[in-house]
């Protein structure tokens, strides 16, 4: 257990529906990323918040936003969407803001939201 | 362009022996972190092993150690007394310090199959 927890495990979903999948990272962690990870893009950076403030975007299509809030957990809101963005999106957290890959940028991993478009 | 490539999809070892996975990235960058993370059947992603790119000694984790080429740009994984526990989609990745502030680029990865 990595400590940071994703909801739901699961979400199935129609064409054209809208959804939000919830990220909390570890107690202490600031930095929230995301990623997404389909059988065609292979494992994807989507963007990365710390203590608030997005920090850097990824291959993020503008159907989807995030935020994260002043407690620290993120949301990720997925919109009109589209059969191709059935994948595993996942959450990631780090005690820093990612300026290296040092211990204190170590990025844990929860363990993801399986979204099925139908 | 920042590009990591794993040329083996699959690969299989009996239990207890050796097997080295391998990883080429491409950056022009001088300052750079390596990883290598395992993706078991439960979906969770664990990091396995961290290398810096300033560092030359190869970093070792128990059974698992890594063969960092920074000239030829290679980053292999070697897994010792494999056990079948490691059976497990293993991903090479990288961060750039700076700029992309901590996102990770990843390979495609390798299924590995540990059998008895």
């Amino acid at each position: 257990d990595s400590g940071v927890t994703q909801t739901p495990k699961h979400l199935i979903t129609a064409t054209g529906q809208r959804v939000t999948l919830r990220c909390s990272p570890r107690s202490g962690d600031l930095s929230v990323y995301w990623y997404q990870q389909s059988l065609d893009q292979g494992l994807q950076f989507l963007i990365q918040y710390y203590n608030g403030e997005e920090r850097a975007k990824g291959n993020i299509l503008e159907r989807f936003s995030a935020q994260q809030f002043p407690d620290l957990h993120s949301e990720l809101n997925l919109s009109s969407l589209e059969l191709g963005d059935s994948a595993l999106y996942f959450c990631a957290s780090s005690v820093g803001r990612g300026l290296a890959g040092g211990p204190q940028n170590e990025q844990f991993f929860g363990p993801g939201t399986r979204l099925t478009v139908l | 362009a920042q590009t990591v490539t794993q040329s083996q999809p699959e690969m299989s070892v009996q239990e207890a022996e050796t097997v080295t996975l391998s990883c080429t990235y491409d950056t022009s960058e001088n300052n750079y972190y390596l990883f290598w993370y395992k993706q078991p059947p439960s979906r969770q992603m664990i990091l396995v092993i961290r290398q810096e790119a300033y560092k030359q000694q190869n970093a070792t984790e128990n059974r698992f150690s890594v063969n960092f080429q920074k000239a030829a740009k290679s980053f292999s994984l070697k897994i010792s007394d494999s056990q079948l526990g490691d059976t497990a989609m293993y991903f090479c990745a990288f961060i750039l310090p700076g700029s992309t502030l901590g996102r990770l680029y990843f390979g495609r990865g390798t299924q590995l199959t540990v059998w008895p």
